[in-house]
């Protein structure tokens, strides 16, 4: 699996988008960018995943560059209960990947 | 919405001592995990299960763990002998396939004496 960086921590004013990005520079061809995010002490929670173009679902939506070297995870108005650790993740598709968590962005909104 | 669930949420036992954490995943999945996350610490996988066989197990999963799909609906993790340092979240996760939407469960808090 690709290694992917992103920021410690950042902060968003509640009802503000919070913007989270991810560099994922030697992601192949076939490996899939997967958000998912820990709310304090709670089982990780899928967010979204997508290759190359830009998708949106009900909880986010996330903006692929065009090299797909980088991504952004965008969370349209933070609630405080958005406050989570986020984690960008390039995987494989197929269902019996495991998912490496790395350290993630701790993502803190704030009222 | 369908969810995975965990039992016990919490389990307290002494070094040495057997245990078993329950899993109910998701009813018509296929791929089962088991993950762990000691405090402050990253999550960390542990065993992936499809067909009734483990797929990839880490370092970590040695002979003193154990997973078992027991009657199509559970899946256990049983630590034959615990150490204080198994003391962590324990996650169980599973999957429908071919996307790896992996949706986990709230966890049990094993804490070793």
């Amino acid at each position: 699996d690709a290694k992917t960086t992103q920021p410690t921590s950042m902060d968003c004013a509640e009802g503000r988008a919070a913007n989270l990005p991810c560099n994922h520079s030697t992601i192949s061809g076939n490996e899939y960018v997967y958000w998912y995010r820990q709310i304090h002490s709670q089982g990780p929670q899928y967010i979204i995943h997508g290759l190359k173009n830009n998708e949106t679902n009900e909880m986010a939506s996330l903006i692929i560059t065009e090299d797909r070297k980088s991504s952004t995870l965008i969370l349209p108005h933070a609630t405080l209960r958005d406050t989570a650790v986020y984690y960008c993740i390039a995987l494989l598709s197929g269902g019996y990947q495991k998912v490496t968590f790395g350290t993630g962005t701790k993502l803190q909104v704030i009222p | 919405e369908p969810e995975v669930t965990q039992t016990p949420s919490h389990q307290v036992t002494q070094m040495g001592q057997e245990v078993i954490l329950r899993c109910v995943p998701i009813s018509n999945h296929l791929y089962f995990y088991w993950y762990r996350q000691i405090l402050g610490q990253k999550v960390e996988f542990l065993v992936s299960f499809y067909n009734n066989e483990i797929s990839e197990k880490s370092e970590i999963f040695d002979d003193q763990f154990s997973v078992e799909r027991p009657d199509g609906s559970n899946f256990t993790l049983k630590i034959r002998s615990t150490k204080l340092e198994d003391s962590a979240m324990y996650f169980c996760a599973s999957t429908g396939g071919f996307y790896n939407e992996q949706f986990f469960g709230p966890g049990t808090r094993l804490t070793v004496l």
